[in-house]
């Protein structure tokens, strides 16, 4: 089975903190994806990677970054977190880009 | 560009009634590929199916089956004998082929499906 992680089902930060969300795949999938999901608005693509240490923007990458220094793990960083960044993100993994993705179980994000 | 579009925000049916989810897409490729995807109360998203864009044939799963039509550009999801647990969120979603390079899925705004006993 298909194993996607995530460090932290609930987190709750202040604003101006640094946070790290952790997504760890056990599926040697080459690519990896953060998604936001906000009701009304579905879900959207904040950055996705496609191998080690290489990353693209998603649709809305702005602050954020992320960062994979190993094939297995994808990390989204908030440089300083805004209330505006309070929602559910939603990591995934899959072998390719025109394959199924594998989504971790999401981070619900508070930031007061 | 491409887009999908589930127009049906909310549905709601009586347990054992046959349900169909609609999605429409758009895209300028000719080869791609449409996804359905369940995330249930827990919040997690779960894959159900993938379909390219060469293959019509319906697809059915036990209870859930897909119909897939180029022509109208839809791939809706039946449900058949709907159960409380069908209850969840159901996203469709559109991956254009390898020519279009990094191909990123798209994803429709979802369908909430309520099956109340």
């Amino acid at each position: 089975d298909v194993k996607v992680t995530q460090s932290s089902r609930y987190l709750v930060k202040r604003t101006g903190e640094k946070v790290f969300l952790e997504c760890v795949q056990d599926m040697d999938h080459e690519n990896m994806f953060w998604y936001r999901q906000d009701p009304g608005l579905g879900l959207r693509l904040i950055y996705f990677s496609y191998d080690v240490k290489m990353k693209e923007k998603g649709d809305i990458p702005e602050g954020y970054s992320v960062s994979r220094e190993k094939k297995e793990r994808f990390s989204l960083i908030l440089e300083s977190a805004s209330t505006n960044q309070t929602s559910m993100y939603l990591c995934a993994s899959s072998y390719g880009f025109s394959y199924e993705q594998y989504f971790g179980p999401g981070t619900r994000l508070t930031v007061t | 560009a491409q887009k999908v579009t589930q127009a049906q925000t909310e549905i709601s049916v009586v347990e054992k009634e046959d349900v169909t989810l609609d999605c429409v897409y758009e895209t300028r490729d000719t080869t791609y590929y449409l996804f359905w995807y369940k995330q249930p109360p827990s919040g997690e998203l779960v894959f159900l199916i993938r379909r390219n864009s060469f293959d019509e044939q319906n697809e059915i799963s036990g209870r859930y089956s897909w119909n897939f039509q180029k022509s109208t550009s839809s791939f809706n999801f039946t449900i058949t004998a709907s159960q409380v647990v069908d209850s969840a969120v159901y996203f469709c979603a559109l991956s254009e082929g390898p020519d279009s390079g990094y191909s990123t899925l798209t994803f429709g705004k979802g369908t909430m499906l309520l099956v109340s006993p």
